[in-house]
Formats: structure tokens, C-alpha cells, sequence
């Protein structure tokens, strides 16, 4: 069974589109994530949810809009696409840090979008 | 800002030892963390240091000193399938990144 499911795999698009991702864990995480890594393959946090509220909110475009309507799901809305949208999306979750502070965090397998 | 360095690229031959070089800069610190990421794939998750010092699991060991900012990741015994990126990354308390290290083992 898939831990951290995205859908789609990947997304062909044009400029100025709306589209969304979903992401969906069943691991029974409290707090899920969304990560773009650009074609340079630097990996960089957009938003956190803990429990459906969002706790982080990197400087990211407001055409961005996450929303999460229950701790296994967040979905990723992206209003009027941009080229330098393209890239790769992952999801993941994790629970909270340990008593030693270790908090794994899974990855689903990536959304791969191109703006054209 | 956060500042996460690591080298571009490695290689290494089967069988070898390497050692990938993180070092960080960054407004606060709550653990490192060292996740593999083989080429179309996600990133996994290695190891995790909070406490100065070194922690094994296997053929990898990871090293932290948090005095110098500095910690490395460790792979003995390389094989073909450890090829891939290697991202070392702060819990700020967001995880943040370093670009990663591409890694390539030949025979």
C-alpha cells in the first residue's frame, strides 16, 4: 500500500491555466507538507499543515492556495500558471519529533509539472 | 537567510568509502538530516543528528558537529545503486535544504 500518493504524475499544461494536485497519506501523520524542486533539483518547503491548519507558509506565490480538508489530504491549487511553475511537487507527512527530536518525514513520489 | 552548502558532485568506485560534506549556516537548529534521492524518485531518509558526534545505521554513518556547522554523511562499501542525490538538510524548524550532492559509484 502506498504511503504518500500523489495524482496526477504528471501535468502538461499552457501558460495562464488553473490546475491542482492532490496528495493523500495513510500513515496516519498529524502534519503533511508541499516541496518544489526546481530543474536544479534544489528541494525547497512551500507549506505546512499540522491537523487541517496551515503552520508554515514560505514566501510563495498567492496563485498558490493549499487546502487541506482533513489531516490525510492536502491539495495544492495553482491559479494562472507560469513558466517558472514548471517543476517537480512533492507531498509529504510526518508525526511529531521524538523524545530525541528525529522526525522522518515521507515523500510521495512527486508531481511532475510543465508549463508550456 | 539559511545557507546549506554541499558539494555538486562526487565519485567513487565500488566498493570504496566517501564522505559527503555539509556544512550550514542557518538562523536556528533543530537536527540534520541526510535523505537519498536515486534520479525520478523521492527522497528517503538516512539519518538524523541532533547531539554532536557520530550515528551509524550500516554502511552509512552521519557526523555532526554543531560548534563548526559542519556534518558529513558517511557510505562504506559502496555499490552501483548508491549512485543518486544526497540532500542534507536543517530543521529550522522547517527542513530546509542543501542543493544536494550527485553521487556516482563506477565498477
Amino acid at each position: 500500500d502506498t504511503a504518500v500518493s500523489q495524482t496526477p504524475k504528471y501535468l502538461v499544461t499552457q501558460m495562464g491555466n488553473d490546475k491542482s494536485i492532490k496528495c493523500e497519506q495513510n500513515l496516519g501523520h498529524d502534519t503533511m507538507y508541499w516541496y518544489k524542486q526546481d530543474s536544479k533539483k534544489f528541494l525547497k518547503i512551500m507549506f505546512s499543515y499540522n491537523n487541517k491548519e496551515l503552520i508554515i507558509n514560505e514566501t510563495v506565490p498567492n496563485r498558490f492556495s493549499p487546502k487541506s480538508p482533513d489531516k490525510a489530504h492536502l491539495n495544492l491549487h495553482i491559479n494562472s500558471l507560469e513558466l517558472g511553475d514548471s517543476a517537480v511537487y512533492f507531498c509529504a507527512s510526518s508525526q511529531p519529533p521524538d523524545l530525541a527530536g528525529e522526525e522522518t518525514q515521507y515523500f510521495g513520489p512527486g508531481t511532475r509539472l510543465l508549463v508550456l | 537567510g539559511q545557507n546549506i552548502d554541499q558539494p555538486t558532485e562526487m565519485t567513487a568506485t565500488e566498493g570504496a568509502i566517501v564522505q559527503i560534506n555539509c556544512t550550514y549556516q542557518t538562523s536556528g537548529f533543530n537536527g540534520l538530516f541526510w535523505y537519498q534521492q536515486h534520479a525520478g524518485e523521492a527522497p528517503t531518509f538516512l539519518s538524523y543528528n541532533v547531539l554532536d558526534g557520530l550515528e551509524e545505521k550500516g554502511r552509512f554513518s552521519s557526523f555532526l558537529s554543531r560548534s563548526k556547522g559542519y556534518s558529513y554523511l558517511l557510505l562504506k562499501e559502496l555499490q552501483m545503486k548508491d549512485s543518486a542525490s544526497y540532500l542534507c538538510a536543517v530543521r529550522v524548524p522547517a527542513l530546509t535544504f542543501g542543493k544536494g550532492t550527485m553521487l556516482l559509484v563506477s565498477p
